[in-house]
């Protein structure tokens, strides 16, 4: 089974839509979420670190579901620049070295 | 300034050179990784430094050679590559604090 799993879309949306990924994960004691972001052709960029008790910046919204095993992120008013991959990212510990990787979610928004 | 870079930006190399990439931040982050991403895949991780000590290596073929210098730099110097060496290698460093990993930008290797 693996370690983080996504579902890799593509999401087609509108401009102006909500749009809500999910990722699991499968090691019940992992301690550090995170969502990125990556352009094509681009580096991953740190969109948001998911926190217990979920946090929100501006459009976006993460959550972390530790009973079910799995953290989402919703965006809303989807804009044209927000067509990305989104990688869901796992870590087992706050001090560790080692790091999970969804396949990524893709992500068109369309005018 | 969470910022890495990395160089070069793009890489063209035949299957008996030898080149080095270079990575570099200054947040006192004190842990480096070398990651290789393939189009439409996550990146894969090929090694980690901690503390300029090698904590992880994935089993990665020896035409890939590791080093880090000092906290704020990290090299890779390829040997040898295959064609299917060819990708995106990113580095990145990892602030303990947070627990969080900066990317940089990525070198775009091809092996011909």
């Amino acid at each position: 089974r693996k370690e983080v799993e996504q579902d890799p879309g593509p999401f087609n949306v509108p401009e102006g839509a909500t749009v809500a990924f999910n990722c699991t994960y499968s090691n019940s004691a992992s301690q550090s979420f995170f969502w990125y972001r990556q352009d094509c052709r681009k580096e991953p960029k740190l969109l948001m670190s998911v926190y217990s008790s979920g946090n929100e910046d501006g459009r976006f919204t993460a959550q972390l579901n530790r009973a079910s095993q799995y953290i989402s992120l919703l965006i809303r008013d989807s804009k044209l620049s927000d067509s990305a991959t989104y990688l869901c990212v796992v870590s087992p510990s706050n001090t560790g070295n080692q790091f999970y990787f969804g396949t990524g979610t893709s992500l068109t928004v369309i005018p | 300034d969470t910022e890495v870079t990395q160089t070069p930006k793009h890489l063209v190399m035949g299957m008996t050179n030898k080149k080095s990439l270079k990575c570099e931040q200054h947040m006192g982050h004190r842990a480096m990784y070398w990651y290789k991403q393939k189009a439409k895949k996550p990146p894969e991780l090929m090694f980690v430094y901690s503390y300029e000590k090698l904590s992880i290596n994935e089993s990665v073929p020896s035409r890939f050679s590791p080093e880090c210098p000092n906290s704020s730099l990290l090299n890779l110097h390829l040997h040898a590559l295959q064609p299917e060496d060819s990708a995106l290698y990113l580095c990145a460093s990892q602030d303990y604090s947070y627990n969080e990993q900066f990317f940089g930008p990525g070198t775009r290797l091809t092996v011909l």
